[in-house]
């Protein structure tokens, strides 16, 4: 089957400092990628659609400014969150579709101090 | 940190049957076990979710039940249909906590 990984699993900055996460499929190409946020006590929330090649869709109430999307290539996208607070602490995670199904990166858990 | 391990990996069953998908946890603290279907072609769906002060709900044909001492939670359809077909992911986080683990996916597929 299809793999999405995530890259850092983890990390953790000080506030005002900008974050970068990879999303990449392994095995096969996406010209779209997906990323999501957990909130506490809440389930996954769209935050955007990575589009390669083309500007990032973003979900109602997501600042474009400080959740910058990238897609580059058909296997890369990548999330910057910009000037990080303690508020953007949260899990991350990406995913991509592939003959019609979504896959699931591992996720990446960011701690702003 | 937590792993969640789900079984089976696809799942075959004829239209009016029950189908049971089971995943394990390893965290003994997490608390919070959502599940998501994903319908080809559509995004995936929160169905149903479990919290680990109950042992068990329902939601009309869906059912996730949940042993903590075991660390392992089910999801329970019955009379299945067609519509039912789909992926299935179980998850288990802390509840009110930034962090989830998904299990790998269970294919459904229902015959009619």
């Amino acid at each position: 089957g299809a793999v999405v990984s995530q890259h850092p699993s983890w990390v953790i900055c000080k506030s005002g400092t900008s974050v970068k996460i990879e999303c990449r499929s392994l095995d096969f190409q996406a010209t779209t990628m997906f990323w999501y946020r957990q909130f506490p006590k809440q389930s996954l929330m769209l935050m955007a659609t990575s589009n390669e090649g083309s500007k990032a869709t973003y979900e109602q109430g997501v600042e474009k400014d400080k959740f910058l999307i990238n897609h580059a290539s058909l296997t890369l996208s990548t999330l910057t969150v910009t000037s990080a607070h303690p508020e953007d602490s949260s899990f991350y995670i990406c995913s991509a579709p592939w003959a019609g199904w979504e896959f699931f990166g591992p996720g990446t858990r960011l701690t702003v101090l | 940190g937590e792993n969640v391990e789900q079984h089976p990996s696809t799942l075959s069953v004829q239209e009016g049957d029950s189908a049971v998908i089971k995943c394990t946890y390893s965290d003994s603290a997490s608390n919070y076990f959502p599940w998501y279907k994903q319908e080809l072609g559509k995004r995936p769906q929160l169905i149903i979710d479990i919290r680990s002060n109950v042992g068990e709900k329902k939601d009309q044909r869906i059912a996730v039940t949940l042993n903590k001492t075991a660390k392992h939670f089910s999801l329970h359809i019955t009379e299945t249909q067609p519509e039912d077909s789909a992926v299935y992911f179980c998850a288990a986080s802390v509840y009110n906590n930034n962090d989830m683990r998904f299990g790998a996916g269970t294919r459904l597929t229902v015959k009619p």
